[in-house]
């Protein structure tokens, strides 16, 4: 059964603090994953995509990574800032379809306090 | 900034009424998707459309309908709505491919609609 597995389920860290955000898939064959963050209230917003001869990638002070033989990835925040705080959405595209399936994770909620 | 718009944003009714979800999006996207998201789970994907005149039901069993009669509408309608309906909706777009290769799977997505169902 393809999922889609996020860890810790909630984190609190202290502003200026780095922290790192876990998530696990079963999906095969893969395409692509992708982090997402959604803001309270808000819709979910992409931040990074990784494919599957991608190791690591940036986007400011987010760094994800993706290991595609243990089929793990981790998206890294650096120097936390209170706008930080939100729900991080991992999730995967598959490639059995033309189109592509999306699994979802649960989302890990970050807050950061000052 | 995605350029993908819902109405309402907040919603409480009593049940057994008629309600609309408005989504609009002006990217020209022909994919356009609902998703079903309550609090610490998963998005679920409830409809979703290839074009104008497309559209299918997604994952989760939902008793709403949605209509895709031009590209940048994609209204979802429950005819009767009941407390078992209360959560937030949210509709997104995404570029066509047809290569699996290329296809990105960004989704571009809405606000979100708070649905309170008495």
């Amino acid at each position: 059964k393809n999922q889609v597995e996020q860890s810790p389920q909630s984190l609190i860290i202290l502003e200026g603090k780095n922290c790192t955000l876990q998530c696990n898939y079963t999906v095969s064959p893969f395409s692509n994953l992708r982090w997402y963050k959604q803001d309270t209230g808000r819709g979910p917003v992409s931040l990074t995509i990784m494919t599957f001869s991608e190791n690591t990638k940036s986007n400011g002070r987010y760094t994800a990574t993706l290991d595609a033989d243990t089929k793990q990835s981790s998206l890294h925040i650096t120097a936390s800032q209170l706008s930080d705080s939100a729900s991080y959405i991992c999730v995967v595209s598959d490639r059995g379809s033309t189109l592509g399936r999306l699994y979802f994770g649960r989302g890990t909620q970050l807050t950061v306090w000052p | 900034e995605a350029d993908i718009y819902q109405t309402p944003r907040y919603l409480v009714i009593g049940t057994g009424k008629k309600i609309t979800l408005e989504c609009s999006q002006t990217m020209g996207h022909d994919k356009m998707y609902w998703y079903q998201q309550d609090p610490g789970m998963e998005l679920h994907l409830i409809h979703y459309s290839y074009g104008v005149n497309s559209t299918e039901k997604g994952d989760l069993s939902s008793e709403s309908t949605v209509s895709r009669i031009r590209t940048e509408h994609f209204p979802l309608t429950l005819e009767s709505a009941r407390p078992s309906h209360t959560s937030q909706y949210l509709c997104a777009s995404s570029e066509s491919v047809t290569d699996y290769q290329t296809n990105t799977g960004e989704l571009f997505f809405g606000e979100g609609s708070r649905l309170t169902v008495l």
